[in-house]
């Protein structure tokens, strides 16, 4: 039972350039959230999402970053013309269901690198 | 909304010892759970220990107890018997339940060196 697939691992873009990162929840598992982590810095919740919806966008800046979760296929996070400032690690995290007992799986992350 | 406050940055223990880890929350939901992750240098966020706000007992995973003082608003990580493995980032986290579902909101952390 794999867990959480996040790809790529490590990710470098020039300024300008898109990035897009990838999330495969646990099997089982409805519940989508990505978190930002700076350098030395706790997680920040970006976005949650369910199957074909967004259920959460308040942690996402307004522009330039999006996500979706389609009904086929794995969560995308994607962010256009990114900037030196969007260096960070991206995790996806999934749970079972909603509710203050459910936890979250997380994947291993994405390092972006910003040049 | 919750709040997590990690007061501690770093902390050092000699091996074998234990050690408490503070984290303080604030919120205003009547249900919440509260959650400890371990990250270590590889990068991924490794699930310890849960605490609902309901529950009469203090939660225990193994090494790991989560000492929880609810009129305090405290639910700290106590590690016995520290390895050098336990060398991390420790993050405190909640998650309560307003309105449907809220995102688990994490600390800032705390840094465990764990000395020979």
């Amino acid at each position: 039972n794999a867990g959480v697939m996040q790809n790529p691992r490590h990710l470098v873009r020039r300024r300008g350039q898109e990035a897009r990162l990838r999330c495969s929840p646990m099997k089982g598992h409805s519940h989508v959230y990505w978190y930002r982590q700076l350098p030395e810095e706790g997680l920040k919740f970006m976005v949650y999402l369910q199957k074909e919806n967004i259920i959460d966008e308040s942690g996402m800046p307004k522009e330039r970053f999006s996500a979706e979760f389609p009904k086929e296929g794995p969560s995308i996070l994607r962010i256009q013309q990114v900037v030196r400032g969007d260096s960070a690690a991206y995790f996806c995290a999934s749970s079972p269901g909603q509710g203050p007992n459910y936890g979250y799986t997380f994947g291993s992350g994405t390092r972006l690198t910003v040049v | 909304a919750q709040k997590i406050t990690q007061t501690q940055p770093g902390m050092f223990v000699q091996e074998k010892e234990a050690v408490t880890l503070d984290c303080t929350y604030d919120t205003s939901d009547p249900s919440y759970g509260l959650f400890w992750y371990k990250q270590p240098s590889s990068g991924e966020m490794i699930f310890l220990i849960y605490q609902g706000s309901y529950d009469q007992q203090n939660a225990t995973e193994g090494r790991y107890s989560l000492n929880f003082q609810k009129a305090r608003k405290s639910a700290n990580l106590v590690i016995s018997a520290s390895q050098l493995g336990d060398s991390a980032m420790y993050f405190c986290a909640m998650r309560g339940l307003i309105s449907g579902n809220t995102p688990l909101v994490f600390g800032k952390g705390t840094r465990l060196s764990v000395i020979a």
